[in-house]
């Protein structure tokens, strides 16, 4: 899997959009990118994940640039509890089960009131 | 559904003893993977398995680990002995697609 690089911290003011940048200039063309988010002593959870086309859910946006090296992670509406450690990720198995996960360090975005 | 289900929650044990951790995936999940966070090592993947079946334990550390999943809704993973190096929040994800669903972690301290 390709690796991925994030900064290691941001901040974001309650309220305003959280734009998380994610640099995978290595991706293949079958690799799909993925963001979890894990909340202070919670498991990871599921944000969203893409191939080539943006997309969109209830919880965030992802835009992936069209060479595909870079992408964003965009949460609208920052709340207080969206301060999390987010993680991206660059995996194979895109829409198969079975997915495996590999974990870097991820970005600490705290949101301020 | 009640999510995937971790036990025990916390453990302290001694160097030397025997550690089991427990997990029951959510119904109807194939897939079940056995992760393990630590402060150096970060969230790291020790082993998955489909329908049962162990399909890559190439994190598995060493031999004191080994894992099992004698049925669909429950798998263990099981330390012996165990060492203090061992001290880590251990979790258990399942899926049926691309997205994985985690518990609510095991955090073991080895003394």
């Amino acid at each position: 899997d390709a690796k991925t690089t994030q900064p290691p911290s941001m901040d974001c003011a309650e309220g305003r959009a959280a734009n998380l940048p994610c640099n995978h200039s290595t991706i293949s063309g079958n690799e799909y990118v993925y963001w979890y988010r894990q909340i202070h002593s919670q498991g990871p959870q599921y944000i969203i994940h893409g191939l080539k086309n943006n997309e969109t859910n209830e919880m965030a946006s992802l835009i992936i640039t069209e060479d595909r090296k870079s992408s964003t992670l965009i949460l609208p509406h920052a709340t207080l509890r969206d301060t999390a450690v987010y993680y991206c990720i660059v995996s194979d198995r895109g829409e198969t089960s079975g997915s495996r996960l590999t974990f870097g360090e991820g970005t600490q975005l705290t949101v301020n009131p | 559904d009640a999510g995937v289900i971790q036990s025990p929650r916390h453990e302290v044990t001694e160097m030397g003893q025997e550690v089991t951790l427990r997990c029951k995936p959510i119904s109807g999940h194939d897939y079940l993977f056995w992760y393990r966070q630590t402060m150096m090592r970060g969230l790291e993947l020790l082993i998955y398995f489909n329908n049962n079946v162990p399909i890559d334990d190439s994190g598995m550390p060493e031999d004191r680990f080994s894992a099992k999943m004698p049925n669909a809704s429950f798998s263990t993973l099981k330390i012996q002995p165990s060492e203090p190096r061992d001290s880590a929040v251990y979790f258990c994800a399942s899926s049926t697609d691309y997205e994985q669903y985690f518990g609510p972690g095991t955090r073991l301290t080895v003394t």
